[in-house]
């Protein structure tokens, strides 16, 4: 079935510092992927939708100049997170559907941001 | 905008029967899925209506009423692994986005 792989897994680093999280599907096309974050025991909150090769579209209140989003390839999303502050520490999932097919969105892994 | 809501807790006895309720307030109505998260990983598909009626996928089941905004997830025969938060989410017409109310954790007892 369609995989969706997201990297790194884990990050921890020192406020003021950028960070970039990968979102690749392994095994399908996607024009457009999907960026959330949850804060523990929330539910899933779409930042933005990324869309290849043009610019991204955000979610009322998601800061564009934040959350610097790229879509530069079929396969491939990434989500910088500029100046990190503690507050911008959560869980970020990526999703990404197979273009022209009935199959729901899959998540890659999460990146879980910890910043000091 | 869009309203989802669903329940935010529920436990249930191991080899029971737990359904999780979803209501939702939406224009451009896509279909609505059903997610299940364990503590700290990502979301798994489960199931997906997006016509009025009841979708069987082994243990789980699905319901959808459009005309009610209504929407359950039927767990069978539960296991203890099923203890995890279940997501209702929203797909609208544009776009394929995705909202998600926010979640039912439901804990397995044995």
């Amino acid at each position: 079935g369609a995989v969706v792989s997201q990297h790194p897994s884990w990050v921890i680093c020192k406020s003021g510092t950028s960070v970039k999280i990968e979102c690749r599907s392994l095994d399908f096309q996607a024009t457009t992927m999907f960026w959330y974050r949850q804060f523990p025991k929330q539910s899933l909150m779409l930042m933005a939708t990324s869309n290849e090769g043009s610019k991204a579209t955000y979610e009322q209140g998601v800061e564009k100049d934040k959350f610097l989003i790229n879509h530069a390839s079929l396969t491939l999303s990434t989500l910088t997170v500029t100046s990190a502050h503690p507050e911008d520490s959560s869980f970020y999932i990526c999703s990404a559907k197979q273009e022209y097919s009935n199959q729901p969105q899959h998540f890659g892994d999460g990146t879980r941001l910890s910043i000091l | 905008g869009q309203n989802i809501d669903q329940p935010t807790e529920m436990t249930a006895t191991e080899g029971a029967i737990v359904q999780i309720n979803c209501t939702y307030q939406t224009s451009g109505f896509n279909g609505l899925f059903w997610y299940q998260q364990h503590a700290g990983e990502a979301p798994t598909f489960l199931s997906y209506n997006v016509l009025d009626g009841l979708e069987e996928k082994g243990r789980f089941s699905s319901f959808l009423s459009r005309s009610k905004g209504y929407s359950y997830l039927l767990l069978k025969e539960l296991q203890m692994k099923d203890s995890a938060s279940y997501l209702c989410a929203v797909s609208k017409a544009a776009g394929n986005k995705l909202t998600f109310g926010g979640g039912t954790r439901v804990l397995v007892k044995p």
